[in-house]
């Protein structure tokens, strides 16, 4: 059974530098996607990013990459120049097709100023 | 498109009542899901609907949760009876072909 762990309960970092979350799977499929997730206060989630297995390419949104290692199966994410609205709770995630989207259990991230 | 709605977006109960809480999926999406949250489980997958048919409901806890999908536009979750420990946050999520899941707003059940 597909599992993902975030190894990360709580993390704080200040206003404008660079955070790194932890994320690892497992998996015995080949293709299969991974996915951030942001939940603010207001509960509401956000996707962040996807990545889809069959690219090595590590996938960008503006401040938010991930370093996506296959063989390990890790799936970091990165928030660059991090800011005040980037508190909130974040969830990595697993899907493939024709089968669930499986959640970690989350990091608490807190930007301070 | 509205994204997925849910409602009630909070619901209070006692011990006991029937609780139902209704989805209503992105039009097209055909995977829809039943999530709840709580601080000390985290976000637990409680059933899986393909194509309006439950695929996976290994993660309803008890008897007394059923979930139903009459439609490709409608999901219900019924608990009968509501017990104080299921109070949490209930969210419906729907995708396409295994894409990122949408989310709902989430419904905060108190059982009281």
């Amino acid at each position: 059974a597909q599992t993902v762990t975030q190894s990360q309960p709580e993390m704080s970092v200040q206003e404008a530098e660079t955070v790194t979350l932890s994320c690892t799977y497992d998996t015995s499929e080949s293709n299969y996607y991974l996915f951030w997730y942001k939940q603010p206060p207001s509960r509401q989630m956000i996707l962040v990013i996807r990545q889809e297995a069959y690219k090595q390419q590590n996938a960008t949104e503006n401040r938010f990459s991930v370093n996506f290692q296959k063989a390990a199966k890790s799936f970091s994410l990165k928030i660059s120049d991090s800011q005040l609205g980037d508190t909130a709770m974040y969830f990595c995630a697993y899907g493939n097709r024709d089968d669930k989207i499986i959640f970690g259990k989350g990091t608490r991230l807190h930007i301070l100023p | 498109d509205a994204g997925v709605i849910q409602s009630p977006r909070h619901e209070v109960t006692e011990m006991g009542q029937e609780v139902t809480l209704r989805c209503k999926p992105i039009s097209g999406h055909d995977y829809l899901f039943w999530y709840r949250q709580t601080m000390m489980r985290g976000l637990e997958l409680l059933i899986y609907f393909n194509n309006n048919v439950p695929i996976d409901d290994s993660g309803m806890p008890e008897d007394r949760f059923s979930a139903k999908m009459p439609n490709a536009s409608f999901s219900t979750l019924k608990i009968q009876p509501s017990e104080p420990r299921d109070s949490a946050v209930y969210f419906c999520a729907s995708s396409l072909e295994q894409g990122e899941a949408f989310f709902g707003q989430g419904t905060r059940l108190t059982v009281v």
